[in-house]
């Protein structure tokens, strides 16, 4: 099915690893997002990509790195886990700025 | 900056009762306006959008907002839940010109009780 797909969809990492998510979309759309949700803060915006070649802080970059490696591939790279990283990361995508997101289903990520 | 507040973290209604979800943006010109739902460990869907025209927007699965310009709001509604209504909900705004991403609510959680 046509869609955002992100790997893993769960992971424990320990204080100090480093690991990347991986986020694909299929619909070629220009724009893309990394989100982090957690209890009561709703999402917030980690990078995003407005398009191909370019990416862009959002409100919460930092201890976080991303690539934009072509028009369907948006990586999202932890260089050094903490706890305070533990959340549910959402990769979604749109055709432009200014649509409606697709998002994946979410990579559940455990620090400890 | 836009910015979105939603009210109620937490509501429960009796299957078959009315709903309306509160949504409340701040921006200066003319948002851009969105509904998400998620249910447990899945991703956001989106239900409805405003962008333009017509203030009262249908969506999926049954609900509709209105977007009232007076009272900066964009509340969301549907006649009559069903239990599979249980879920978050988020709304989100956004800017109409340039490529700056959605800000979201921190989320309304619906329980729909029999």
């Amino acid at each position: 099915n046509a869609g955002v797909t992100q790997t893993p969809k769960f992971q424990v990492l320990k204080t100090g690893q480093s690991m990347t998510l991986q986020c694909a979309q299929d619909m070629n759309h220009n724009s893309m997002y990394w989100y982090r949700q957690d209890p009561g803060m709703g999402l917030r915006l980690i990078y995003y990509s407005a398009s191909e070649g370019t990416t862009d802080k959002g409100e919460v970059p930092n201890g976080y790195n991303v690539s934009r490696l072509n028009k369907r591939e948006f990586s999202l790279r932890l260089e050094s886990a903490a706890p305070s990283q533990t959340s549910v990361y959402f990769c979604a995508s749109s055709l432009t700025g200014l649509g409606g997101y697709t998002f994946g289903s979410g990579t559940r990520l455990t620090v400890v | 900056a836009q910015s979105v507040t939603q009210p109620d973290i937490h509501i429960t209604v009796s299957e078959g009762a009315s709903l309306e979800l509160r949504c409340n943006y701040s921006y200066g010109a003319t948002p851009y306006l969105f509904w998400y739902v998620q249910s447990p460990g899945q991703g956001l869907q989106l239900l409805l959008k405003y962008f333009s025209g017509d203030t009262l927007v249908q969506g999926i699965k049954g609900f509709e907002a209105e977007f009232k310009r007076s009272q900066s709001s964009f509340n969301l509604r549907k006649p009559s839940v069903h239990w599979s209504d249980a879920a978050e909900y988020f709304c989100a705004v956004g800017r109409n010109s340039g490529n700056t991403p959605l800000v979201f609510g921190k989320g309304t959680r619906l329980s729909v009780i029999a």
